[in-house]
């Protein structure tokens, strides 16, 4: 299994662009899951879906942030505009929610720079 | 209170010593416990979970679990350089939320 695939693995953008992060989870997991890690903050869950919908966003910072998932294969997270304290590494996860003990699979994470 | 406490560190043992990493919840409800690896630069990588109290092993590391004290540990024998890195312990409440502690850093000293 190629495991959880995140893209780009780094990012450099100036203030008030847009980006764009993807996840690719692992086949047949059904839950995903983006975090956002800093050295002040540890790491942070910011929203997570489940069989593609939306479960839990309550951890999104601002409106400037939001997450698609439009099949069970991709996920996005975008932030419009970016701003210097967005700059953080953002790990995509996928688990598998059922008789398992939900276990999350981390992929390599995007470092983005905000400049 | 934080809902998953883990003492920052850095913890810091020789090599060949038993490292204790310890980690307490406050939702009694929890059922699942993991503890993740994650070193400098990389992704958290999943080495252990535990869900009934007791210990489990898995090669040089143990999990303890005692749920009636909300506290969960990872020990690591004959500890190696290798091993250094921040240890990270989560906890599934049931569903679909996993709430991460913040991290124990751990340097073993060759």
């Amino acid at each position: 299994d190629a495991g959880v695939i995140q893209s780009p693995r780094h990012e450099v953008t100036e203030m008030g662009q847009e980006v764009t992060l993807r996840c690719k989870p692992i086949s047949g997991h059904n839950s995903l899951f983006w975090y956002r890690q800093t050295m002040m903050r540890g790491l942070e869950l910011l929203i997570y879906f489940n069989n593609n919908v939306p479960i839990d966003d309550s951890g999104m910072p601002e409106d400037r942030f939001s997450a698609k998932m439009p099949n069970a294969s991709f996920s996005t997270l975008k932030i419009q505009p970016s701003e210097p304290r967005d700059s953080a590494v953002y790990f995509c996860a996928s688990s598998y929610q059922g008789v398992s003990y939900n276990e999350q699979f981390f992929g390599p994470g995007t470092r983005l720079t905000v400049l | 209170q934080k809902e998953v406490e883990q003492n920052s560190g850095p913890l810091s043992v020789p090599e060949g010593a038993i490292a204790s990493l310890n980690c307490t919840y406050s939702d009694r409800g929890s059922q699942s416990f993991f503890w993740y690896r994650q070193y400098s630069g990389k992704s958290p990588e999943l080495i252990m979970f535990i869900y009934s109290n007791g210990d489990k092993e898995d090669g040089r590391f143990t999990a303890q679990l005692n749920k009636a004290s909300q506290y969960v540990s990872l020990l690591i024998r004959d500890s190696q350089p290798s091993d250094s890195a921040t240890y990270l312990c989560a906890v599934n409440t049931g569903g679909f939320k996993t709430i991460f502690g913040a991290g124990t850093r751990l340097f073993v000293k060759a």
